[in-house]
């Protein structure tokens, strides 16, 4: 069973407002990786990390996301200035590093924009 | 990433075994074959994943033929409890690569 923990599981905000979520990852993953998945279920990459360090991201979590993993602090995604469309529940995985390990997944944030 | 093919929806009866199948007749040498399944409410849960031999642990066997082009996860004795959307996804052999999710199986099981 996973133990990624995210928090909040539900949150609500305004067109314009700030939204931020965040993710504890299992303990000795050093590999994080964000998602989002829309209500028609469809899943989304946005960006992962290896400890403190982005590894990749998509355009648009680079424009109007910004995400972290400080050390010994929870790691962050936050949507700058929230959108309708950007209703969705959030993602977060993480996982060793090697060769293929497999991706562990929190329950998920999910978000309403009004 | 490479593309995989599964049937949108299968239902089963509770103790039945279920095969779901899985094509990915453009799979490259390096992509392990991986099985995910999501309930609603909750994330992606980790079932399973293989590279060329098959492979079995305590939630499935996952049977995958010679040539790599398909492969068919096989759930024995189904409960309620497995009931969910079953994902294919096919992964780079690194721990660094992000996960493709299709549409996936959409599995329902009646008592």
């Amino acid at each position: 069973n996973s133990k990624v923990i995210q928090t909040p599981r539900y949150l609500v905000k305004g067109q314009g407002q700030k939204a931020k979520m965040r993710c504890i990852p299992e303990k000795g993953h050093p590999v994080v990786f964000w998602y989002q998945q829309n209500k028609n279920n469809e899943f989304k990459f946005l960006i992962n990390f290896q400890n403190q360090e982005v590894l990749q991201q998509i355009d648009m979590t680079e424009k109007r996301f910004s995400a972290e993993c400080p050390s010994n602090s929870p790691c962050s995604l936050e949507i700058q200035s929230s959108e309708a469309g950007d209703s969705a529940l959030y993602l977060c995985a993480s996982s060793l590093t090697g060769y293929s390990y497999e991706q562990y997944f929190g329950p998920g944030t999910r978000l309403t924009v009004l | 990433d490479a593309k995989t093919t599964q049937p949108d929806s299968m239902e089963s009866t509770e103790g039945e075994t279920v095969h779901l199948p899985c094509s990915h007749a453009t799979i490259s040498g390096n992509e392990y074959i991986y099985w995910y399944r999501q309930v609603p409410l909750q994330g992606p849960e980790y079932v399973t994943h293989g590279l060329q031999q098959n492979t079995t642990n305590s939630m499935a066997f996952l049977a995958i033929a010679s040539d790599r082009k398909s492969s068919t996860l096989i759930l024995p004795h189904v409960s309620l409890r497995d009931a969910a959307v079953y994902h294919c996804i096919l992964r780079v052999s690194s721990s660094f690569s992000k996960l493709v999710f299709g549409q996936g199986t959409s599995l329902s099981v009646v008592p």
